[in-house]
């Protein structure tokens, strides 16, 4: 199993420019997440999902969306990247119940100029 | 959401004991304790969890005390692989909407 896979690994975007980060997973897990990491910080959640075809906000969820059309695929969107963007951005994916093991991408380092 | 209380970072030197300490005063009847940690570059990875009872497992052992409003994470025998931040953070069992807060973390250095 490749466990859970994101790409890309790094970016660079000029501000206004859009992109979309991809995650992966081969576990058959129904939740997936999208969380940010700021130098020095914790991670934030930025948006997750409890099955295909459902997202929900997480705590910092603004600028961003997110789809979840096939259940092994998680898509986090920037419509109009700004400087403020710049993280490091990890997926994650668990079975099913909240207290299941989060299991986490390599993470994608994104520097938006 | 409850929160974690832990030490910004810690000292140990290597092949001895590590304790990392967690204070979650606020802790409900139903939330479960949890450990990740996050090597450099890396994302974070489970490490154990808990509920009442103290847990081992292949990696750490979870030691919570009896009133649960504090936790501490064992290494029994720490390598210089083990250098990485700790987070404790607390999860509501049974509840759908999975949001797992963390906080900074305990930045654990490993002495050779």
């Amino acid at each position: 199993n490749a466990g859970v896979t994101q790409t890309p690994k790094f970016r660079v975007l000029k501000t206004g420019q859009s992109m979309t980060l991809l995650c992966a997973q081969d576990m058959n897990h129904e939740y997936m997440y999208w969380y940010r990491q700021d130098p020095g910080m914790g991670l934030r959640l930025i948006h997750y999902s409890v099955g295909e075809g459902t997202t929900a906000k997480g705590e910092v969820p603004d600028g961003y969306n997110v789809s979840r059309l096939k259940k092994q695929n998680f898509l986090l969107g920037l419509e109009s990247a700004a400087p403020s963007q710049t993280s490091v951005y990890f997926c994650a994916s668990s079975y099913r119940i909240s207290t299941d093991t989060q299991y986490f991408g390599p993470g994608t380092r994104l520097t938006v100029l | 959401d409850a929160k974690t209380t832990q030490p910004n970072s810690m000292e140990s030197n290597e092949e001895e004991p590590v304790h990392l300490p967690c204070n979650h005063s606020t802790i409900s009847g139903t939330d479960y304790i949890h450990w990740y940690r996050q090597l450099p570059s890396q994302g974070p990875e489970y490490v154990i969890h808990g509920l009442t009872s103290n847990v081992n497992n292949r990696m750490a052992s979870l030691a919570i005390a009896e009133d649960r409003k504090s936790s501490t994470l064992i290494l029994h025998r720490a390598t210089l692989r083990d250098a990485a931040v700790y987070y404790c953070i607390l999860r509501p069992r049974g509840n759908r909407d999975d949001k797992i807060i963390f906080g900074k973390g305990t930045r654990l250095h490993i002495l050779p």
